[in-house]
């Protein structure tokens, strides 16, 4: 079946520190593929997507571009902040069975020291 | 903006007990979802619901049913808690295209 395979945690970092969290997927067809963010103590949030091959997906500075030769979508963020510690989740959309639903990786924990 | 209320953010129940989990959406979604968050497993589906009294299980389903007799809430049932089901639940309404909305989470726990 579909699934998603994502670094382990926790990631620790300097502040201004360069990011990246690799996300490899197995999936048949086409999926769209998703990073959500989840600071402490709230529910998940969208932070960016892709819907085909080579797309890249942007938001607050971080980007990945769905890679389809390598079956990947690796997050990344040129100088993080702080504010960016939470945990990130990456996601396919998987369409069997007839109903749209996300499956998502085991999660990395992110922590940012000044 | 969708709002996706989760009836408690913290729960304690005994091992045995018939637990009910609620959510609401303010918003008029088709596509609701409850999943369960355990560290280092991510999120796992357990049921979704595409319509009024409509259900689907997902990839856990042993332990739980749900309800939906309105569209604005589903609710995961715990037929009997057991300690194994300790963990965070999370609720999440489908928008439009691929976007889904969460709400925050209830952290239960069997004691």
């Amino acid at each position: 079946g579909n699934s998603v395979t994502q670094m382990e945690g926790p990631v620790t970092l300097s502040e201004e520190a360069f990011l990246t969290i690799n996300c490899t997927y197995t999936a048949t067809g086409y999926p769209s593929l998703f990073w959500y963010v989840q600071y402490p103590g709230e529910g998940l949030q969208l932070l960016l997507k892709a819907t085909k091959a080579d797309d890249k997906g942007s938001n607050k500075g971080f980007e990945a571009t769905y890679r389809k030769e390598t079956t990947s979508f690796h997050l990344e963020k040129g100088s993080v902040q702080v504010s960016d510690s939470a945990v990130y989740f990456c996601a396919l959309s998987d369409r069997s069975g007839g109903y749209n639903k996300l499956i998502f990786g085991a999660g990395t924990r992110l922590a940012v020291h000044p | 903006d969708v709002k996706v209320t989760q009836s408690s953010r913290y729960l304690v129940k005994r091992t045995g007990e018939k637990v009910f989990l609620e959510c609401v959406q303010d918003m008029d979604h088709e596509n609701m979802f409850w999943y369960r968050q355990d560290p280092g497993l991510g999120l796992r589906l357990i049921y979704f619901s595409y319509d009024v009294k409509m259900k689907e299980k997902g990839d856990i389903p042993e332990g739980y049913s749900v309800s939906r007799e309105k569209k604005e809430r589903f609710s995961l049932i715990l037929e009997s808690a057991s300690t194994n089901q300790t963990s965070m639940y999370l609720c999440a309404t489908k928008m439009g295209g691929y976007g889904y909305t969460f709400g925050s989470g209830t952290r239960l726990t069997v004691v």
